[in-house]
């Protein structure tokens, strides 16, 4: 069984079109990242969210906006899409918000637009 | 968190040891050593952390020098599995909402038959 778990693998669309990406955790933990891996590589921290609430928001244009329905689901909206945005979207979690936990990621959504 | 320093690049023959250094001069008392991997088109994968001691896992050993401002994780058996680009990530923790990670360029690991 997968740990987490993101779909779609794979999106392709066009500029201006909104799309969701759905990620889910049968881990148990309380909290959820996600992560954008341009296409030099670079991955960085978008959101963090810590049962259902938003504890970390990296500077990323509100176009972009998390959604939490329970504390293993964290799915990302993303609103008028830009030709930038296309890039792999981790998703992530770790058992609390704090400590040393490690971080589970997802096996990354591939966000192509035209 | 600190900023780490890692070679681009390095090569490793299968069934050898794997070196892969790390400078975090600028790291804090606080601040954990970790390191992660990515193996071509996958998540992230945590392989161990450590603060001031050596560590050692079922994957990977981690070397912490005595002043904290750079360490060595050790692959002890490359295989070819193992290809990956590997980061190196200094952070603090224990603070609520302080358990993102910034990962930077890492290092691209090639095992080679």
């Amino acid at each position: 069984d997968t740990a987490v778990s993101q779909t779609p693998k794979y999106l392709v669309t066009q500029m201006g079109n909104d799309k969701s990406i759905k990620c889910e955790q049968n881990l148990g933990h309380d909290t959820m990242y996600w992560y954008k891996q341009d296409s030099k590589k670079f991955l960085k921290i978008m959101f963090s969210y810590n049962n259902k609430e938003l504890i970390i928001n990296e500077t990323v244009p509100n176009r972009f906006s998390p959604k939490s329905p329970d504390k293993a689901h964290l799915n990302l909206h993303i609103n008028s899409l830009e030709l930038g945005d296309s890039a792999v979207y981790f998703c992530a979690s770790t058992p609390t918000s704090g400590g040393t936990d490690t971080q589970y990621f997802g096996p990354g959504t591939r966000l192509t637009v035209l | 968190d600190a900023k780490t320093t890692q070679p681009p690049s390095m090569d490793c023959a299968e069934g050898r040891a794997a070196n892969l250094p790390c400078n975090h001069s600028t790291i804090s008392g606080n601040e954990y050593v970790y390191w992660y991997r990515q193996i071509h088109s996958q998540g992230p994968q945590y392989i161990i952390h450590g603060l001031k001691n050596n560590e050692t896992n079922e994957m990977a050993s981690l070397i912490i020098t005595e002043d904290r401002k750079s360490s060595t994780l050790i692959l002890p058996h490359a295989t070819l599995r193992d290809t990956a680009v590997y980061y190196c990530i200094v952070r603090v923790t224990g603070q609520t909402g302080a358990n993102n990670l910034f990962f930077g360029t890492g290092t691209r690991l090639t095992v080679i038959p």
